[in-house]
């Protein structure tokens, strides 16, 4: 069974340029993910869709991120423009969903962006 | 609101040591516990979980967890470290009536020979 997959890997661009992640979930899996990994801390939520609804966008800054999954498995993250304090570690995962929080995640590797 | 401290940023070992992180977690009720393990350019891996029964949890890679409410904490332990464990270990808690997971800050493990 292949896992989460993201592209690119990695990242550069400079301060106001806008830049996008791509995320392709475990086939099956209705729930995903995407966190954000500041350096030296743990995950944090941004987006959570079950299917192509978000569910939980709570901690998304929408005035530069934004996301889609427009049919329920692929999904991009946006961010534009993007600054400084963006750089970090986006991290895509995705679940069944149960709806009861005792599924097990499966996360991709990440996209490590560099704001300069 | 629920929440993850793990209070030991960083930690070093000898090979064949034994080890245990701590994680200690705030939740009004019953959460469900996680371990997950990060090696340096991967994702993620979960090492094990807790929902209920029997609070000693077998995981893989030979770790072991054990839930004690009383104290709000779901340590991770080993008994015998090997090199290939230096990693960043992350502990989280999720509610029951969301997928939501929230996660402590991570505890790195380095792995002396």
């Amino acid at each position: 069974e292949a896992g989460v997959v993201q592209s690119p890997r990695y990242k550069i661009i400079e301060k106001k340029q806008p830049v996008a992640f791509w995320c392709n979930p475990i086939s099956g899996h209705n729930t995903l993910y995407w966190y954000l990994q500041n350096l030296g801390q743990g995950p944090e939520l941004l987006i959570r869709y079950e299917n192509e609804e978000a569910v939980d966008d709570s901690q998304l800054p929408k005035d530069r991120f934004s996301a889609e999954r427009l049919k329920g498995v692929d999904s991009t993250l946006k961010i534009q423009p993007a600054e400084l304090g963006d750089s970090a570690v986006y991290l895509c995962a995705s679940s069944r969903s149960l709806g009861t929080g005792n599924n097990e995640q499966f996360f991709g590797p990440g996209t490590r962006l560099t704001v300069l | 609101a629920q929440s993850v401290t793990q209070p030991d940023i960083h930690i070093t070992v000898s090979e064949g040591a034994s080890l245990e992180l701590r994680c200690n977690y705030s939740y009004g009720a019953t959460p469900y516990l996680f371990w997950y393990v990060q090696s340096p350019g991967q994702g993620l891996q979960l090492l094990l979980k807790y929902f209920s029964g029997d609070t000693l949890v077998q995981g893989i890679k030979g770790f072991e967890a054990e839930f004690k409410r009383s104290q709000s904490s779901f340590n991770l332990r080993k008994p015998s470290v090997h090199w290939s464990d230096a990693a960043e270990y992350f502990c989280a808690v999720g509610a029951r009536n969301t997928d939501k997971l929230i996660f402590g800050t991570g505890t790195r493990l380095q792995v002396f020979p």
